[in-house]
This record gives C-alpha cells, sequence and structure tokens, in this order.
C-alpha cells in the first residue's frame, strides 16, 4: 500500500527559530494536505495543496506541493511556544480509481519550542 | 456553530465490555471517518462512510462495527473481540467533492 514518509520524526528548537518538515513517497498524490495536532485534541487543517509546484501560505506557515509530485514541504517562520504539537501530512490519490477520499498519513513531526 | 463533535472525550471500560463512542457533524458532509491513534503514531483508519447506509472497513477494521443511519452520525463500536481497544479514537468528516478532512476532538478510550 501506499505510505509516506515523513522526517524529522521530532524537533527542539528556540523560539524564533525557523522549521522545515518535508513528507515523501514512492507514489505520486494529486493533494498534499497539512494538519496540527495540539496534545489530546483533533487535528486542524492548515494548508491544502492540490497543483504541483503549488506554494501556499497561512501565517508564518508556508507549504509547498513538490514538482514531482512525490513529496511535500512545510516550514514555519519565527517559531513561537504555541507551534508546540505534531504536524501531520496526508496525501491524497486517485490511483486505482475510485478511492474514496481516503488519506495517506505520515508519521507525524513532534515539534518542541523552547521560550 | 458547525463542526463535528465527540463524546465523551474520556471512557474507561473494563475488559470484555462492549463500549460506543459517538460522532455527530453538522457541516452537511456526505463522507465520515474514523480513526485510531496510538502514542507516537499516525493515523490509522479503522471504518469509513460515503453515503447513509452504507460503510466500509478501513485497514484494520477487525473487532470494531459501525453504522450510518444518518446524514450527521456514524458511531463507532468497540467490540469485546478487539485485542487492544485502549487508544485515542477521531473521528472526521468530508464533503462530497473534496479531499479535505475536518477533525473532532477525540475520545480517549481506556480499557483495564
Amino acid at each position: 500500500g501506499q505510505q509516506l514518509n515523513q522526517s524529522p520524526q521530532s524537533m527542539f528548537i528556540q523560539e524564533g527559530e525557523d522549521v522545515s518538515m518535508n513528507c515523501t513517497s514512492s507514489s505520486i498524490f494529486n493533494t498534499w494536505l497539512w494538519y496540527k495536532q495540539d496534545p489530546g485534541e483533533g487535528p486542524v487543517l492548515l494548508i491544502a495543496l492540490y497543483k504541483a509546484g503549488e506554494l501556499t501560505s497561512n501565517g508564518r506557515l508556508t507549504a509547498q506541493f513538490g514538482i514531482t509530485r512525490k513529496d511535500s514541504f512545510l516550514n514555519i517562520s519565527a517559531s513561537i511556544p504555541s507551534d508546540v504539537g505534531i504536524y501531520f501530512c496526508a496525501g491524497h490519490s486517485n490511483a486505482g480509481g475510485t478511492s474514496y477520499g481516503k488519506l495517506t498519513f505520515g508519521q507525524g513531526t513532534i515539534l518542541t519550542v523552547h521560550p | 456553530d458547525g463542526g463535528i463533535t465527540q463524546s465523551p472525550k474520556y471512557l474507561f471500560r473494563k475488559e470484555g465490555q462492549n463500549v460506543t463512542l459517538s460522532c455527530e457533524q453538522n457541516l452537511n458532509h456526505d463522507a465520515m471517518y474514523w480513526y485510531r491513534q496510538d502514542p507516537g503514531q499516525g493515523l490509522r483508519l479503522i471504518y469509513y462512510s460515503q453515503i447513509v447506509n452504507d460503510f466500509q472497513k478501513g485497514d484494520i477494521a477487525e473487532g470494531y462495527s459501525v453504522s450510518r443511519e444518518k446524514k450527521e452520525s456514524f458511531p463507532l463500536t468497540v467490540t469485546s473481540a478487539q485485542k487492544n481497544p485502549t487508544a485515542f479514537y477521531l473521528c472526521a468528516s468530508r464533503r462530497q467533492g473534496g479531499y479535505e478532512q475536518y477533525f473532532g476532538p477525540g475520545t480517549r478510550l481506556t480499557v483495564t
């Protein structure tokens, strides 16, 4: 089955630093999504990407849909303590016919921000 | 406010008992999903439903059952056949034609 390799698994940074994380796959995806999960809560959608090469921002967050359609990147600029949480990538593929909207999720990147 | 609600937030059960987790949405979304999340792991799909009265098994359906009698509701039953039921359970929904899934706040189930 399809798998997403998300890296790094965890990051420990100082407040004010920039953060980069990525997801890669052996399969092509037609949509990439990035979510953030606070401890004990459900994931919240941050950014959705629909076209290869697309670059989209949401405040201090910027995400890109890789040209090959097999990867995606998320950057957080000038991190603050409330950025702490788990960041998940998710991809949707139309391969194999009807996909029923199923998403493939990465394993998550745990972000810790030291004040 | 539109959204997805899951209740209760915390649930405790004795081993051998069935337990039903609630998921309700007022987003008028057609599709609904149940995921399981274990510590330090990603999300694994249990069941999903595209329309009322229809649902499909996900990747880890054994020991679980669902129903979809109303568009707004997609309850999940964790049966006694589920070997490791203690986990964080997340419900999500998606509008027809879109790919984004929107999640509820989750239910943490502890079985002892």
